[in-house]
């Protein structure tokens, strides 16, 4: 009941495109879900959270879509850049608790 | 204000011996995670610590992995008699007291290479 499910596992896009990168969980305890990036030889750094009490959340080009009755939530990056280039993480965490993650997509956006 | 420092950034050991991971959480946090990342997979959580306290361990083997935050200085994750199973990225993240595990600043990381 703990998992996240997340899909796809790698994703190529043109640059100026949109990537979509959907996720799902059991646990409807999670009050909590953020994204994570991470780079290369790099740890996860936060790049956008929201709460189930909003259906969506944007800052720049990131917007996080939530469906709370459906238990999922997905990433929209629009107008991708290559600098995008990296591995997203969605995770939960309920509370002063652990944070538990999605299994990563690796994203590409090509030229 | 410098980030979670992690050392060593690459650790090398034979099958048998033992490894010692540190982090040392950003100043004022006071809530240490570790993760485990293996290639093509996700981070998988093995323990939150707070000061002097193990808070969660569901994540930890139960043999051969201990972990420990103590009051002073940085928090370690020890791997005894390592296999070539424990070959892994290990990540430490660090939060502050009022935002528990909601803001995580994670490390670079340990990449642990057993021979």
């Amino acid at each position: 009941q703990q998992q996240v499910k997340q899909s796809p596992q790698s994703l190529i896009v043109q640059k100026g495109g949109i990537s979509i990168i959907n996720c799902a969980y059991e646990n409807t305890a999670f009050d909590y879900f953020p994204w994570y990036q991470q780079f290369p030889g790099k740890g996860p750094a936060l790049l956008i959270a929201i709460r189930p009490d909003v259906s969506e959340k944007k800052e720049g080009r990131f917007t996080i879509s939530f469906n709370k009755s459906a238990k999922q939530f997905s990433l929209h990056i629009m107008d991708s850049q290559p600098g995008d280039s990296a591995t997203y993480f969605c995770a939960a965490s309920t509370g002063y608790q652990k944070v538990t993650f999605g299994t990563g997509t690796k994203l590409q956006v090509i030229p | 204000n410098a980030g979670v420092m992690q050392n060593p950034r690459h650790l090398v050991r034979r099958r048998g011996q033992e490894a010692r991971l540190r982090c040392s959480p950003m100043k004022g946090h006071s809530h240490v995670y570790w993760y485990r990342q293996l290639p093509e997979e996700g981070l998988k959580f093995m323990v939150y610590l707070q000061k002097e306290n193990i808070i969660d361990e569901s994540g930890m083997p139960k043999e051969r992995f201990s972990a420990e935050f103590p009051k002073e200085g940085p928090s370690i994750l020890r791997i005894q008699q390592v296999v070539r199973g424990d070959s892994a990225a290990y990540f430490c993240a660090s939060s502050p007291p009022s935002q528990g595990g909601e803001k995580l600043f994670f490390g670079s990381g340990t990449q642990l290479s057993v021979l």
